[in-house]
């Protein structure tokens, strides 16, 4: 079973578009994140929640609005699209630990490769 | 920022023992050391992560100098599926409000 799973793995649209990135992760993990990987490769976080709770919010557009309906999901949607906006999206989530816990890291999804046209 | 030096790419042979470098001088002293590595069009991979004890797992092993300005990544026998960016990533250890932050990382080609 995927562990952490994005749909859709590919999105394309036109600039001005609304669209939303769904993820799931099925690991009971408290926390999840999104990260946008720009062409050049850079990986950048945009935000993060523990237990629906918006913990990280990085300098990102407002256009881009996280949801956490529960702490098994946190979608991504993203109003207005523009042509920068295009760019592989990952959603990762992790695990605060108790004493002496393994840890794992976070675990990421395959990614969500958005191209605006 | 990432806190971190890595040389932007390494090759290594097919069966050898892959060491990759990190430097960072600035570390604080709650600061872990982090590897994850990212093989293309996947999302990124945790490996490994140590505080200042020589680390290993069943992927890598992780040195880490007694100053802790730097560490070594060691794949002990390469394969073609090596084939990767690897990150190092300094950050304090399970801390819910930090986040793990990637530099350029070190692309690592296996040669055949």
């Amino acid at each position: 079973d995927t562990a952490v799973s994005q749909t859709p793995k590919y999105l394309v649209t036109q600039m001005g578009n609304d669209k939303s990135i769904k993820c799931e992760q099925n690991l009971g993990h408290d926390t999840m994140y999104w990260y946008k990987q720009d062409s050049k490769k850079f990986l950048k976080i945009m935000f993060s929640y523990n237990n629906k709770e918006l913990i990280i919010n990085e300098t990102v557009p407002n256009r881009f609005s996280p949801k956490s309906p529960d702490k098994a999901h946190l979608n991504l949607h993203i109003n207005s699209l523009e042509l920068g906006d295009s760019a592989v999206y990952f959603c990762a989530s992790s695990q605060e630990l108790g004493l002496g816990a393994k840890y794992y890291g976070y675990t990421f999804g395959s990614g969500t490769r958005l191209t605006v046209v | 920022d990432a806190k971190t030096t890595q040389p932007p790419s390494m090759d290594c042979a097919e069966g050898r023992a892959a060491n990759l470098p990190c430097n960072h001088s600035t570390i604080s002293g709650n600061e872990y050391v982090y590897w994850y590595r990212q093989i293309h069009s996947q999302g990124p991979q945790y490996i490994i992560h140590g505080l200042k004890n020589n680390e290993t797992n069943e992927m890598a092993s992780l040195i880490i100098t007694e100053d802790r300005k730097s560490s070594t990544l060691i794949l002990p026998h390469a394969t073609l599926r090596d084939t990767a960016v690897y990150y190092c990533i300094v950050r304090v250890d399970m801390n819910r409000d930090d986040k793990i932050i990637f530099g350029k990382g070190t692309r690592l080609h296996i040669l055949p």
